[in-house]
């Protein structure tokens, strides 16, 4: 079955970029779409973006400005960049896989696997 | 923006029924989709589609959607579904719920 795994730096330093790659294993990362998600300790979820395996993407408009989710299909990866890190940034940043669809006038968006999330503090 | 409000908190005995309501509005006119969250852990999908379970998931997770609420019920609540449950749907953006603490007393 298809796995998700986050790596990247645990520690980013204020107003850097924050970097991080989710790499798929047990499946092909092509013809699905692929989600960034956060929670900051002690809170709710917050949808980032996603990307599709082709390359167009979609961000959270709260985050636009500072987002940039990119896919790497030869590895199997796609990639999370927030520029201009504050000390709100600070979350568990979760990658997952996206089922996008519609029927009808209906648009359907979920995601059915999640990595296990990985911790990123911005501190000085 | 859009926004979805749950209810910070939900008890229930064991063995009885949990209803966790999201509202948004007119979100019976949008799908939505419902996540476990245990502590330390990354949400799993418990329902999608409104209604659809994944395969793996009890059959005593449920799910509705009708004019601006959204309702996971949780029938023959175990201790093992203890959690924080998040609605979510797709507004132009993916749009999480506030979510929810189900507590099994």
């Amino acid at each position: 079955q298809v796995q998700l795994q986050e790596s990247g730096p645990g520690l980013v330093k204020p107003s850097e970029t924050l970097s991080l790659t989710c790499t798929v294993s047990g499946g092909s990362i092509s013809s699905y779409y692929w989600s960034w998600i956060r929670q900051p300790p002690g809170k709710g979820l917050e949808w980032i973006g996603y990307i599709y395996y082709s390359g167009s993407t979609n961000y959270n408009p709260s985050l636009k400005s500072r987002v940039t989710i990119s896919v790497d299909t030869s590895k199997n990866q796609f990639s999370l960049k927030l520029s201009s890190v504050t000390a709100a940034d600070t979350a568990v940043y979760y990658c997952a896989r996206a089922i996008v669809g519609a029927t009808g006038d209906y648009y359907y968006y979920y995601m059915d696997v999640w990595g296990k999330g990985t911790t990123v503090t911005v501190s000085s | 923006s859009y926004e979805l409000t749950q209810p910070p908190s939900v008890s229930v005995s064991p063995g009885q029924t949990a209803s966790i309501t999201c509202s948004g509005d007119k979100l019976g006119d949008k799908y939505a989709c419902w996540y476990q969250q245990k502590p330390g852990q990354s949400p799993v999908l418990v329902i999608y589609q409104d209604s659809k379970r994944p395969s793996g998931i009890p059959e005593r997770f449920s799910g509705s959607n009708s004019g601006n609420t959204a309702t996971l019920t949780i029938s023959g609540t175990q201790a093992m579904d203890e959690a924080d449950y998040y609605c979510q749907a797709w507004d132009s953006k993916g749009v999480f719920g506030t979510g929810t603490k189900v507590t099994v007393l």
